[in-house]
């Protein structure tokens, strides 16, 4: 079975703070995802990345940066978190480029941002 | 821009009978759809996937079909049981392995 692990279930930081939310995935997958979960507004995603060092913006960028330095990792960076992105994130993976496979998901992280 | 819509938001059942959770998507030209589980506080679980080139898939008591042309999938339980209660979201496959999901239908399975 795939698994896709998340460092934190739960986080709380200050206004400005520098956050790093971590990603693990067993099964050699090549593309990795970042969401975030809002209620009333369903799962929005932030990255993705299709190989090492590769990155492509998703629909709400804006206040994240990503890195992917290794395969099975794949980490979203919050340079200066403020209020309005305490939202549960949630990681997932996919096979490869070939557009028609399953996404696998980790537990995610509910973050608050204070 | 692809929309997915799932309605109703909420649905409770007595246990036991059959259910079918709809979920409805603007645009045909979708390379897959995908149903996953989500559990209160929990990630997603992947339920069933099914390609473009498919009409259903079926995993246990759940049944998968997809109808492209319509722009609607659905998702049939059968035999509901109290453990069967959960957040089910569908999401449409746009290419590049992107997913445009839907806001979900919360089951309750009434004991």
């Amino acid at each position: 079975d795939v698994k896709v692990t998340q460092s934190s279930r739960y986080l709380v930081k200050r206004t400005g703070e520098k956050v790093f939310l971590e990603c693990v995935q067993d099964m050699d997958h090549e593309n990795m995802f970042w969401y975030r979960q809002d209620p009333g507004l369903g799962l929005r995603l932030i990255y993705f990345s299709y190989d090492v060092k590769m990155k492509e913006k998703g629909d709400i960028p804006e206040g994240y940066s990503v890195s992917r330095e290794k395969k099975e990792r794949f980490s979203l960076i919050l340079e200066s978190a403020s209020t309005n992105q305490t939202s549960m994130y949630l990681c997932a993976s996919s096979l490869s480029l070939s557009g028609v496979n399953e996404q696998f998901f980790g537990p995610g992280t509910r973050l608050t941002v204070l | 821009k692809q929309e997915v819509t799932q309605i109703p938001a909420a649905l409770s059942v007595p246990e036991g009978e059959n259910l079918v959770l709809n979920c409805s998507f603007t645009d045909s030209a979708i390379y897959n759809l995908q149903w996953f589980r989500q559990d209160p506080g929990k990630g997603l679980t992947s339920l069933l996937l099914i390609q473009s080139s498919q009409r259903e898939q079926t995993s246990g008591r759940l049944n998968a079909s997809l109808d492209k042309s319509s722009g609607r999938s659905t998702l049939y339980i059968a035999a509901s049981q109290p453990g069967d209660s959960a957040t089910y979201l569908c999401a449409a496959g746009v290419g590049n392995e992107k997913l445009t999901f839907g806001t979900g239908t919360r089951l309750t399975i009434i004991p």
